[in-house]
């Protein structure tokens, strides 16, 4: 069974604190991804990876940065946590696809509840 | 951004009745695939639905097939024969372009903002 497991189901953080959000999947996929989800708004794309130690930035990385030192592990980071912040985050993996057409699809962990007090 | 729009918010539909989501989609790109995916109230993201911008056919999956048009740039979602187990959240998606410019495996989902579907008994 394939399986995409974030470390928390629930955190409160307070302001200012740095926040680590770990990830971590057992399929040997290339890709991964960090995806915020707020109401009415959908998931978005933060940042990206394709590979070990590289990264991509997606439409909000903003107060976020990220770490892949091992292909199956990637972490996202809050380097200075603010209420804004306050969201469901989801992490995703997949293969590499060969095209825009590929119908690889997404593997999604089952999200970290982030609340900043 | 390449959009990806779902106009409605919320759905109503009686159990055993079909049911279609909508969702249309921005993009210059001439190869793309589209994706649907449901979101039940434990938040996991279950993958339900796939289409290629080249495949002739509407992808159909059991209960699920997509109505695709690809001159109107929609992609809709039906269920049919809805289930109270049909109640969720239900995200339309498409691989972006390449962010890195090239066509390699470098693609992430674009995402629209979902709809809320409520099966009623």
């Amino acid at each position: 069974d394939v399986k995409v497991t974030q470390s928390s189901r629930y955190l409160v953080k307070r302001t200012g604190e740095k926040v680590f959000l770990e990830c971590v999947q057992d399929m040997d996929h290339e890709n991964m991804f960090w995806y915020r989800q707020d109401p009415g708004l959908g998931l978005r794309l933060i940042y990206f990876s394709y590979d070990v130690k590289m990264k991509e930035k997606g439409d909000i990385p903003e107060g976020y940065s990220v770490s892949r030192e091992k292909k199956e592990r990637f972490s996202l980071i809050l380097e200075s946590a603010s209420t804004n912040q306050t969201s469901m985050y989801l992490c995703a993996s997949s293969l590499v696809t060969g095209g825009a057409g590929s119908s690889t699809e997404a593997f999604f962990g089952q999200g970290t509840r982030l609340t900043v007090v | 951004a390449q959009k990806i729009t779902q106009t409605q918010p919320g759905m109503f539909v009686q159990e055993k009745e079909a049911v279609t989501l909508d969702c249309t989609y921005d993009t210059s790109d001439q190869s793309y695939g589209l994706f649907w995916y449901k979101q039940p109230s434990s938040g996991e993201m279950i993958f339900l639905i796939y289409q290629g911008s080249y495949d002739e056919q509407n992808a159909t999956e059991g209960r699920y097939s997509l109505n695709f048009q690809k001159a109107r740039k929609s992609a809709n979602l039906v269920i049919s024969a809805s289930q109270l187990g049909d109640s969720a959240m239900y995200f339309c998606a498409r691989l972006t372009a390449a962010l890195l410019g090239a066509d390699t495996g470098r693609r992430a989902l674009t995402f629209g903002s979902g709809t809320r579907l409520q099966v009623q008994p």
